[in-house]
């Protein structure tokens, strides 16, 4: 069946420091859209890539799709207390939206 | 917009009873999916609507499990006799093809728990 999977499961960052989470699908993916949801939250849409080897950019936060549009990552720069929160991948099957299990953030001040 | 709207915020309940959650997607949405979340499954899809009509529901763990959506504004997840490995947070979502992004709007969530 559509799944996606997705590492690390958590990680826990120096304030300052870098942070990156990675999907993969086995199957080719229409879309992936990423989504953040803070602690006690729900989830809350972030972007969504379409096209082969697509890169976004939102301010400190790089998204980027991968040439076969099976995997995707995340990257934030120098994380800050306020990126705190799991986030999310979400491959698009169809009109199906599967989610990754998450990476869970923690950022030390 | 008020956004999707969920009740209740929480639920607890006595094994066996019988559970419904509702859910108000955004007006003019016509997708409507409920997920499940837990820390050992993480987000599951149980299933979707589309103009009110059950699109998949592969992702409803058991018979015990059924989702209706009478109309464009309101739909409920019903889960009769309910279990304790039933508690979690449940969460439904609504879009719509009109947005760019085609991104799902998600409720507070239900946060249920079976004794």
């Amino acid at each position: 069946g559509q799944q996606v999977m997705q590492i690390p499961q958590y990680q826990h960052v120096q304030e300052g420091e870098d942070f990156t989470t990675y999907c993969n699908s086995s199957t080719t993916l229409s879309n992936i859209q990423w989504y953040k949801q803070r602690p006690g939250g729900h989830p809350v849409f972030l972007i969504q890539l379409v096209k082969s080897g697509e890169v976004k950019k939102q301010k400190r936060l790089t998204f980027q799709f991968g040439e076969a549009k099976k995997n995707s990552s995340l990257h934030i720069t120098a994380t800050q207390t306020t990126d705190v929160g799991t986030y999310f991948c979400a491959g698009k099957y169809g009109n199906k939206l599967v989610f990754g299990a998450g990476t869970i953030l923690r950022v030390k001040s | 917009d008020a956004g999707v709207i969920q009740s209740p915020r929480h639920e607890v309940t006595e094994m066996g009873q019988e559970v419904t959650l509702r859910c108000k997607p955004i007006s003019g949405h016509d997708y409507l999916f409920w997920y499940r979340q837990t820390m050992m499954r993480g987000l599951e899809l149980l299933i979707y609507f589309n103009n009110n009509v059950p699109i998949d529901d592969s992702g409803m763990p058991e018979d015990r499990f059924s989702a209706k959506m009478p109309n464009a504004s309101f739909s409920t997840l019903k889960i009769q006799p309910s279990e304790p490995r039933d508690s979690a947070v449940y969460f439904c979502a609504s879009s719509t093809r009109d947005r760019e992004n085609y991104e799902a709007f998600f409720g507070q969530g239900t946060r249920l728990t079976v004794v």
